[in-house]
Parts: C-alpha cells; structure tokens; sequence
C-alpha cells in the first residue's frame, strides 16, 4: 500500500515565477492537508481539501492556492514567489479523522 | 504563528538512557500528537492522544497530557542511536468534522551517543 507521494522531490525558481506541487494521498484517504516548513522550524499549516474544496486555511496569502481533484490527489499553487517562499512544503492526508499521514515533501528554491 | 512549544529546544543522551521532551500549547484542543523528523524528510506519527486522555503507551513511547497545565510529555525508553532526529508536538483543534489542520512547536532536536 503506497503512503502519501509528492512531486517533484526538489525545485527551484525565480523571484516572481509561479509553481505548481503535486500530491497523491494514501490510498482510501479523502483529505489533504499542505503545510511549509521554513529551515529550523516546525510546519504551517497552508490550507486543507475535502471533496474537493477547501474547508480549512491558515494564515497564508492569496498567492497560494489549492486544488483537490475527484481521486482525492491535490495540487498546491503559488504565485508571484518571494524569497521567503523557499522552504519543505509538507502534504498531509487523512481519511475523516485525526491521524494525518505524510509525505517526503519537495524542497522549493527561490532564488 | 505556532501554537506549540517544546522543552527542551535539543537534547543530547547515551544510547540507552530514556529521552523525555515536553510540549505547551495555548488554546483548547481536539487532541495532541507527536511527529518525527529525520533530517528535514517528511513526518512520521509516532502517536496521538485525545482531549479526553491523560496517558497513552506505543511500545517504547510514552505521552501523557494534562489539559488543565495545556502540556504534554513524550517519553522515549531505551533510547538508540535511530531515534536521533526532530520531535514534533502538533496540536489540532475543534471544527465542523474531521480531521482539522494542525499546528506545529519548533520541535525538540534529539542526538542519541552511541
């Protein structure tokens, strides 16, 4: 049984570019969390998908955006990258309860 | 902002002594858990305790709660040199159903000697 999968391992942009990371949930799952993770910190919480539409945000700007699609995979989005925007982005899945499960993350560049 | 805080911010024991690390939050919770992290890879629950429980056992793990202090303690018996990484303490609160997003401590960095 395949754990939570995230795609691509590693990425890196430029200031002002737009990046799309891609999540596959472990398998029966319905609900996806994303979460960053800033060098020497703990996870964010980003923002939460369930059938499809969100159902939870934390405290992240409109430049990040989300997607969940009817297979339960999810896609994270963001525009208009900063430098502050390097860091882990963790996804997050769970099925209607409270264990969530996660992936190896992508490491995101900004440069 | 982080809810969590965990005590001590690094920990240095034998291999084979037990490792405890503590963690506070702030606001009422659903339940607690705890995460570890093997140099900045991805988080493995280790365990979780609801609102409603005060000790919870999973093999050589130990986490108790106290909701009236808002804290808890995970404890590590027998440590070994693969226990070396980041623990995570991570809060969930109470919302319409399922599961909710979490918040995160800073974690406590564990090095195990050999």
């Amino acid at each position: 049984d395949a754990g939570v999968t995230q795609s691509p391992t590693h990425l890196i942009k430029t200031r002002g570019q737009q990046v799309t990371l891609r999540c596959s949930p472990k398998s029966g799952h319905d609900t996806v969390s994303w979460y960053q993770q800033a060098l020497g910190q703990g996870p964010q919480f980003i923002f939460q998908y369930y059938e499809e539409e969100e159902r939870q945000r934390g405290n992240f700007p409109d430049r990040f955006s989300g997607h969940q699609f009817p297979n339960y995979s999810s896609e994270l989005n963001v525009n208009a990258l900063l430098l502050g925007d390097s860091a882990l982005y963790l996804c997050a899945s769970s099925y209607s309860g409270d264990t969530q499960y996660f992936g190896p993350g992508t490491r995101l560049t900004v440069l | 902002s982080q809810q969590g805080e965990e005590d001590p911010q690094a920990l240095s024991i034998q291999e084979g002594e037990n490792a405890t690390m503590n963690c506070s939050y702030k606001t009422s919770i659903n339940n607690l858990q705890w995460y570890r992290q093997n140099s900045g890879r991805g988080l493995v629950h280790l365990i979780l305790i609801r609102s409603n429980e005060r000790e919870k056992h999973s093999g050589r793990l130990r986490v108790t709660l106290d909701t009236s202090k808002k804290s808890s303690s995970l404890l590590i018996t027998a440590s070994r040199a693969a226990d070396t990484a980041s623990y995570f303490c991570a809060t969930a609160g109470y919302s319409g159903g399922g599961a909710d997003g979490l918040t995160f401590g800073k974690g406590t960095h564990l090095i195990i000697q050999p």
